[in-house]
Parts: structure tokens; C-alpha cells; sequence
């Protein structure tokens, strides 16, 4: 089974921070990595699709790099909504795996 | 406007069963793969089960569930389920219905429910 990590699992920033969160995966996924932002008592919103592809309706601060085993989110000035939950998620296997979580909090 | 509404999440006895469903509407539903994502309370997320979009469906479920949940899709009704059994503490969750799409060589979910929830009493 394909195990993510990710890193860290809690990050204390101000707003116009750069923040960059990342994710392991145990063997080679390619590029099938996804990211995803859940604000509070919210449905996940998908950020990056395919490691560094922004979604449709994504603010251009949010960026994701990576490949093979090691990618990362960069967001580049926080923005008050972007103190959530960000998540990564593999879709190489038929069985998704979604990495623990970094919840992001105002210092 | 493309839309996912998850229903029929409530409190139920542990062992007991429920089924889960989420409307779709705002897009041509029989055209894409679903999927069931869970969220524990304070916990993260858990993809739970996959169906596609194919006539003769292909599904796939989490070691933790497999056995004791059933996927199914309505295409004339837009409609996605999930029949929960056997059902245990550890099934307590926001339970989310997600659409899937493909792009740049690779799949992810881009349309989520707001979610159902459903608790398991002991």
C-alpha cells in the first residue's frame, strides 16, 4: 500500500507569510498528487491537481512542485481563509490514499 | 451549477446499517467516476470507495470498510450511495460524496458535498 507523510503536522504563521507544506510518499507516485484546503466545518476544496496543475478558481498564491516521491504546497503571502486544513492525496493507486494533515493556525 | 448534496447520515446502533445518498445535479452525472471520502471527528480525511462511470462499473473499497459497505450508482437518478453494515464506533464520520475528474495524466476529485454525518451509538 502507497503510505504518505506529511510535514508538519501543525504550522503557526502570520498573514503575508509564505508557507510551504510537503508530502512523502513510500514509493514513486509520478506526478498523481493532489492537494486540497479544508476550512473549518467545510467539504475539502481541491488547490493543485497533478502535483503543480492550480484548479480552475485558485488564487495564483498557491503552488505545488514535485515528483516521484517528494512534492510540496508553497503558498506564497497567507490570506486570512487560509488558515484550514491541507491535505495531499495520492491517486496513483485505485485506492487513494490522503496524508495526515497540516492544520495551518494564525501565530 | 455543478452540485453534490449527501444525505440519509443520522445516529444508528452499533451493527446496525444505513444507507447514504448524495444528488448530483449542474453536470451530466453518468459521464464521471465517484467516489466516498470520511472524516472522523478531528481527524483526517479517509477515502472510503470508488465507482466509475463505465456501464459496467469498477469499485474499489478501503481495507476498512470492504465487506461491510456496498457502492452503488442510479445514473437515471443522478444519484450516488453508499449502504453502510455492521457498522461500528470507529464508522463515526462526516461522510463526503466527491466527483472525479482527469487531467495533465492523473485523477482527483473537484466537486465535493457538504457532507453527511452519521454517528454510531454503542
Amino acid at each position: 500500500d502507497i503510505q504518505m507523510t506529511q510535514s508538519p503536522s501543525s504550522l503557526s504563521a502570520s498573514i503575508g507569510d509564505r508557507v510551504t507544506i510537503t508530502c512523502r510518499a513510500n514509493q514513486s507516485i509520478s506526478s498523481s498528487l493532489n492537494w486540497y484546503r479544508q476550512k473549518p466545518g467545510k467539504a475539502p476544496e481541491l488547490l493543485i491537481y497533478a502535483a503543480s496543475n492550480l484548479q480552475s478558481g485558485v488564487p495564483s498564491r498557491f503552488s505545488g512542485s514535485g515528483s516521484g516521491t517528494d512534492f510540496s504546497l508553497t503558498i506564497s503571502s497567507l490570506q486570512p481563509e487560509d488558515f484550514a486544513g491541507y491535505y495531499c492525496q495520492e491517486s496513483y493507486s485505485p485506492r487513494y490514499t490522503f496524508g495526515q494533515g497540516t492544520n495551518l493556525e494564525i501565530k | 451549477e455543478v452540485q453534490l448534496v449527501e444525505s440519509g447520515g443520522g445516529l444508528v446502533q452499533r451493527g446496525g446499517s444505513l444507507r447514504l445518498s448524495c444528488e448530483a445535479s449542474g453536470f451530466t452525472f453518468s459521464t464521471f467516476s465517484l467516489n466516498w471520502v470520511r472524516q472522523a471527528p478531528g481527524k483526517g480525511l479517509e477515502w472510503i470507495s470508488y465507482i466509475s462511470s463505465s456501464r459496467r462499473s469498477t469499485i474499489y473499497y478501503a481495507d476498512s470498510v470492504k465487506g461491510r459497505f456496498t457502492i452503488s450508482r442510479d445514473n437515471a437518478k443522478n444519484s450516488l450511495y453508499l449502504e453502510l453494515s455492521s457498522l461500528r464506533d470507529e464508522d463515526s464520520a462526516v461522510y463526503y460524496c466527491a466527483r472525479e475528474v482527469f487531467g495533465s495524466g492523473t485523477y482527483a476529485m473537484d466537486v465535493w458535498g457538504p457532507g453527511t454525518t452519521v454517528s454510531v451509538s454503542s
